[in-house]
Order: C-alpha cells, then structure tokens, then sequence
C-alpha cells in the first residue's frame, strides 16, 4: 500500500520568513496531494491541493509543488505569519484508495 | 450548518469498558471515516464507509468496530478498551466521487486507564 513520509517534523521559522515541507509517495498510481492545517485543539483543515496533471498550484501565500517523477511533492509558505502555526499534514490518495497522511509537521512561527 | 459533531468530546474509561463514539454529519456527504491521532504518528484510518449500510477497513482497525446505518452517522465502537486505545479519535466526511476533500469534526479525546 501507499507510505509517506513527511519532513521535518518540526520547522521553526522567523515571521517573514518562508517554510518548506517536503513529504515523498511510495505508490506511482497516487494522483491527488492534499495538504491540511491542524490548529490545537481542532481537526485538520483542507488548505490546498494537486492533482497529478498539474506540477504546481498556488492559493495567496501557499503553493504546493508536485514532481511526479521524484515522487515528490512540497508545501511552501511565504511571508508567514503567527497564524500560521499550526500542524500540517500531507497525504496521497490514488484510485479508490483512502487517502494515506504523512506524520505531519509543527510550524512554528516565531515574531 | 454545524459541519461534522462529535460526541462525546472527551472520556475517561477503564481497561475492559465499552464505549461507542458518534459522529454526525449534516453537509449529505456519501463517505465518513475514523481516525486515531497519537503524537509522532499522523492521522491513522480505523475504519471508512463509501455509503449508508457499508464499511470497510482502514490501517489500523483491530479492536474497533463500526456501522453507518444511517447516512449523517457513523459509530465507532469499542468492545473492550485497551489503554493503547488512548488516542484522539477525528471523524471525516467527503462528498464522494470526484471531490475527494475530507471534512474533520473537532474529535474526542479517549483515555483508557
């Protein structure tokens, strides 16, 4: 089945500043990328997407890259905020398959 | 429109009690899951459901189970708690087909001594 993995664990960053995370696939037959925010205390929140048929999608700050060769896809965040701390999650879904979420990632913006 | 509802938020239980989660939901959505978050471990699926009257397993369904008998529910159930069944547990619902956007209820925070 599908494993991914999700790096790093923990990102600290100064506001301003722009995050990265990066999460790998295992299964090339995956063909959608969500990303979710888990604030404390709350579910996890859908904050974008890709699709397999698009190599890069942006909403405002957030965009999220796919390199479906590598087997690859990113979360970038620029000029982050306070507001942006939080859990983020990536995940992989192909098929007819439940999505699969990585361990996920604590972002802490630092003023 | 109150989304996904969970109840209960939290719940203390002793090794060998049994308990049911529910979770509701009012957006008509035809698929609802559960989850189980533990620190360093994500989101780890228990058990889905494609539609009314069908279930399925997901990664981690031992010691767990569950019924969709009506659309808006799904129950998650234990029959005898174990204290590795301390978790965070997070139902989701999604519209199915082509959209494949999970939404999370606030989740119930289960603790098995």
């Amino acid at each position: 089945g599908e494993n991914v993995e999700q790096h790093p664990s923990t990102l600290s960053v100064q506001e301003g500043d722009s995050a990265v995370i990066k999460c790998t696939y295992s299964d090339s037959a995956s063909n959608y990328f969500p990303w979710y925010k888990q604030e404390l205390g709350k579910g996890p929140q859908l904050i974008i997407d890709i699709r397999s048929n698009v190599g890069e999608k942006k909403d405002q700050r957030i965009a999220v890259t796919l390199n479906k060769t590598a087997k690859h896809f990113s979360l970038h965040i620029t000029e982050t905020q306070p507001e942006d701390s939080a859990v983020y999650f990536c995940a992989a879904k192909g098929g007819n398959t439940p999505l699969v979420f990585g361990k996920g990632t604590r972002l802490s913006v630092i003023a | 429109n109150a989304g996904v509802t969970q109840t209960p938020k939290f719940r203390v239980l002793k090794t060998g009690q049994s308990m049911t989660l529910l979770c509701a939901q009012d957006m008509n959505h035809e698929y609802m899951y559960w989850y189980r978050q533990d620190p360093g471990m994500g989101l780890r699926l228990i058990h889905y459901s494609v539609g009314e009257g069908t279930t399925a397993k997901g990664e981690v369904p031992d010691g767990y189970n569950v019924s969709r008998l009506k659309k808006q529910n799904f129950l998650l159930g234990l029959e005898s708690a174990a204290p590795s069944q301390t978790s965070v547990y997070f139902c989701a619902s999604a519209t199915g087909g082509t959209s494949y956007e999970q939404y999370f209820g606030p989740g119930t925070r289960l603790t098995v001594t």
